[in-house]
């Protein structure tokens, strides 16, 4: 199975900061990673897909980039309300894995 | 707009077999190019793909799971199922269905989630 290192695992960062999430795999899997937020008892949500891809609707300071088998998730300028928990997936391999999770707080 | 509603039970004892539902509006389970998946997180852990079913009815599932898991499709109500047999405490989270997008990527629409506590 192809592993996702998520890190960092938790940041605390204030409104209007930049935040960088980094996925890293296990081995090359093209563009075939999403990322995700998730509120606090709420489902995922999908930002970005096909690792640069900006999903329908979704603020553009969220953005997604690859350089080779690291992914990266950024905001640009962190708003209220994306203080959340943040995951990278990968569907290019069975089974289909998720990273550990990011924790966005407050600083 | 494509929406997905969990139903089942919530209480499963151990050993014994949890089912699962999402009923899916807005589109067909058996038509255009989507994954009906399901995922689970356990309380204040990150979350874990269960399983897949496509359009054309092939399924794939997490081997982690041992053979355990199947997804299945009621084509006539337009739902999907899991089903997990042999559940024990380590099974009880937070199950999702969702609607993975073939042709674009990505998991766009998804249930609200249904909690599973298994115990005697």
């Amino acid at each position: 199975a192809i592993q996702l290192t998520q890190s960092p695992s938790s940041l605390s960062a204030s409104v209007g900061d930049r935040v960088t999430i980094t996925c890293r795999a296990s081995q090359g899997m093209r563009n075939d990673l999403d990322w995700y937020q998730q509120r606090p008892g709420k489902a995922p949500k999908l930002l970005i897909y096909a690792a640069s891809s900006l999903q329908s609707g979704v603020p553009s300071r969220f953005s997604g980039s690859v350089s080779g088998t690291y992914f990266t998730l950024t905001i640009t300028s962190l708003q209220p309300e994306d203080f959340a928990t943040y995951y990278c997936l990968q569907h290019y391999d069975y089974p289909w894995t998720f990273g550990q999770g990011t924790v966005v707080d407050v600083k | 707009q494509v929406h997905l509603q969990e139903s089942g039970p919530g209480l499963v004892k151990p050993s014994q077999t949890l089912s699962l539902t999402c009923t899916v509006s807005g589109a067909s389970i058996s038509g255009g190019s989507y994954y009906w998946v399901w995922i689970r997180q356990p309380a204040g852990k990150g979350l874990e793909w269960i399983g897949r079913l496509y359009t054309s009815g092939s399924t794939k599932y997490n081997p982690s799971l041992k053979s355990r898991a199947t997804i299945s499709a009621d084509t006539f109500r337009n739902q999907f199922s899991l089903t997990l047999n042999s559940v024990t405490a380590a099974d009880t989270a937070v199950y999702y269905c969702a609607n993975y997008d073939a042709t674009w990527g990505g998991m766009d629409v998804w249930g609200e989630g249904t909690t599973v506590l298994v115990s005697s």
